[in-house]
């Protein structure tokens, strides 16, 4: 039971245009959704956040977007740098805190 | 400290031998989490910790499995006579209180010979 659905394995984009990673649940009790960056051998960053009482946050070239009535957002970056290239996990929590998390999009930034 | 650190970063047992992981929350960080990553994408919650009380061990499987979070100690995961199917990365994560960011730390890659 996939309750977070990155349906996007990868994702390859110039650099200098905008990235969109996308990310759907199914949970209606989570309430925080945030998005980490993981590089190859090494643990997930953090990158944004929002809570579901927003639908927008933005930080320098990140910025969340969470529809709530489709369950579901997305994380746009904006311009793409060659050193954004990773794998985006999307995560989700409600009230018992743990994240869950969806199987990631790798992201390719190309020159 | 200001991340989470985890030790040993790489881990390499026998089957049927025992598996000691660490980890050291953010300081002022009361929740710890544990997460497995055996496929290269897919990521299982174990367990959590609020101080050194278990808060969900929903994920932990009922055999083998064991974790602690003990006054001025790291934190510890204890897995019991191994299987190949432990073979995984362990991440280890804290978050100031419940609802807030989950950092993680640089994880513990476990290899079941």
């Amino acid at each position: 039971d996939q309750q977070v659905k990155q349906n996007s394995p990868s994702l390859s984009v110039q650099e200098g245009r905008i990235s969109i990673l996308n990310c759907d649940y199914t949970n209606s009790m989570f309430d925080y959704f945030l998005w980490y960056k993981k590089y190859p051998a090494e643990g997930p960053t953090f990158l944004i956040s929002i809570s579901s009482i927003k639908d927008k946050n933005e930080d320098g070239r990140f910025t969340v977007f969470l529809n709530k009535s489709a369950k579901h957002l997305s994380l746009h970056i904006v311009p793409s740098q060659p050193g954004d290239s990773a794998v985006y996990f999307c995560a989700a929590h409600g009230t018992a805190s743990k994240l869950t998390f969806g199987t990631g999009t790798r992201l390719q930034v190309t020159l | 400290g200001e991340e989470v650190a985890q030790t040993p970063k790489h881990l390499v047992r026998g089957e049927g031998q025992k598996a000691k992981l660490y980890c050291a929350p953010i300081k002022g960080h009361s929740y710890v989490f544990w997460y497995q990553q055996v496929l290269k994408n897919e990521f299982k919650f174990l367990i959590s910790f609020q101080n050194e009380n278990v808060f969900d061990e929903t994920g932990m499987p009922k055999e083998r499995f064991s974790a602690k979070c003990l006054p001025n100690s790291p934190c510890s995961l204890e897995i019991q006579a191994t299987k190949l199917e432990d073979s995984a990365v362990y991440f280890c994560a804290s978050s100031q209180s419940a609802g807030n960011t989950i950092y993680f730390g640089e994880g513990s890659w476990l290899t079941v010979v």
